[in-house]
């Protein structure tokens, strides 16, 4: 069973703070990465995709992806209250375009 | 990116009938595309893998007489519930891409 585990939260943090998130999976045939944003009534919108080791940076947003430690992360500077919302990882499922999604954490940032 | 329409945005069915959502690439061409149901306060459950040209792939405890999932075209992926039930009501959610998945806006169903 090929799973993908996040903190279910929620998480709470000020305006202005840095919000982190974190994400395991099982597979270690995942090749590919993403982050996506759900606000509620919504369907879900890409915010990063990450394929190699390290960081990468999008404006506020930085991914991180440790493939040893099957570790993928989130975070995201200088948060606003725009930024409420679930959060969802997700990871192909070995070398397909499938993807398997972690249950999302809520993320909730306080004027 | 990519860019993925849906179509009805949300429709309230009677039980027995049948409803069908159409999934659209705006502007890439779609050899699969992926069709999601969430239920309020879960997580997106995969339902199938439509392929363009064949068979779709469904996902174990999905009924695939139930999910009818054409693909006919690069373009056009469609779900058909047949003889819809109350618990059928959920938000569909198609998504399509080239190496990143972008999904479509959601159908949301509600069968009374």
């Amino acid at each position: 069973q090929k799973e993908v585990e996040q903190n279910s939260g929620p998480l709470s943090v000020p305006e202005g703070a840095i919000a982190s998130l974190n994400c395991t999976y099982s597979d270690r045939g995942s090749q590919s990465f993403f982050w996506y944003r759900q606000y509620s009534g919504k369907s879900p919108e890409l915010i990063m995709f990450i394929y190699s080791n390290g960081d990468k940076e999008d404006g506020r947003f930085t991914a991180q992806l440790n493939k040893a430690s099957q570790y993928v992360s989130l975070l995201i500077r200088d948060s606003q209250p725009s930024d409420s919302a679930t959060y969802l990882c997700a990871v192909t499922q070995g070398g397909s375009e499938k993807l398997v999604f972690g249950k999302g954490t809520k993320l909730t940032v306080n004027p | 990116g990519a860019v993925v329409s849906q179509h009805p945005s949300w429709v309230i069915c009677k039980s027995g009938t049948s409803v069908k959502i159409e999934c659209r690439s705006l502007d890439f061409q779609a050899t699969t595309m992926f069709w999601y149901r969430q239920f309020p306060k879960q997580s997106l459950m995969l339902m199938a893998t439509s392929n363009e040209g064949s068979k779709a792939t469904y996902e174990q405890g999905v009924e695939k007489d139930k999910f009818l999932i054409n693909h006919a075209s690069l373009t056009l992926s469609t779900l058909t519930v047949t003889s819809a039930h109350p618990e059928d009501s959920s938000f569909y959610i198609c998504s399509g891409g080239v190496n990143t998945q972008y999904f479509g806006p959601g159908t949301r169903l509600t069968v009374l």
